[in-house]
């Protein structure tokens, strides 16, 4: 069912230091594409989106970058916190329904 | 102001029983949507209501069954319990069924099949 490729699996930054998540989708009816935040013990959090029209959308520290053409897209963290740390995911939806998720990436920030 | 809300949040189970899993989502949010989460997986999707219809379904087996209420909140039930269904099982919701869809989870009930 996976539609939606995410690498690194783990990632391990220092304080400072600018995190990057890379995802890769296969679907091209797929239009909206968020990144999820998920601390142990609770649910998934919208971090930031982006729509395909747009090939860079930056909230505060978080920048997402978008390759329509290759199919790829990736959360970029700069100045990454400890607080940062925790597991984060693509997504990938047509359509807002189905939306399908990629394996995850565990960010761990040093401090 | 109450997030998405879920109940039970841990449970055990035998293989072969069924599980009642409940969601209420966000005052005013009209479609709910379950995921399962299996232990350092990402979430996957099983069914989407909007409005009390269903409106997509997941690769899951007719095991699993969903409805919304009249008041939007939300149930999942899972007969026939195997081992492999032990997960995190989150519920969604948002204010529409369709478009740039900004899901808002709750924090999952995790259900636990020996």
């Amino acid at each position: 069912q996976q539609q939606v490729k995410q690498s690194p699996q783990s990632l391990i930054v220092q304080k400072g230091g600018i995190s990057i998540i890379n995802c890769a989708y296969e679907n091209t009816a797929f239009d909206y594409f968020p990144w999820y935040q998920q601390f142990p013990g609770k649910g998934p959090a919208l971090l930031i989106a982006i729509r395909p029209d747009v090939s860079e959308k930056k909230e505060g520290r978080f920048t997402i970058s978008f390759n329509k053409s290759a199919k790829q897209f990736s959360l970029h963290i700069m100045d990454s916190q400890p607080g940062d740390s925790a597991t984060y995911f693509c997504a990938a939806s047509k359509q807002g329904n189905d939306m399908r998720f990629g394996a995850g990436t565990r960010l761990t920030v040093k401090p | 102001d109450a997030g998405v809300t879920q109940s039970p949040t841990h449970l055990i189970k035998t293989r072969g029983q069924h599980v009642t899993l409940r969601c209420s989502p966000i005052s005013g949010h009209k479609s709910v949507s379950w995921y399962q989460q299996v232990l350092g997986q990402g979430p996957q999707f099983i069914f989407q209501y909007y409005e009390k219809e269903e409106r997509g379904r997941g690769n899951f087996p007719d095991r699993f069954s969903a409805r919304q209420f009249p008041n939007y909140s939300s149930e999942l039930n899972v007969n026939a319990l195997l081992l492999g269904d032990s997960a995190l099982y989150l519920c969604a919701s948002s204010l529409f069924g369709a478009g740039a869809n900004v899901l808002t989870f709750g924090a999952g009930s995790r259900l636990t099949v020996l």
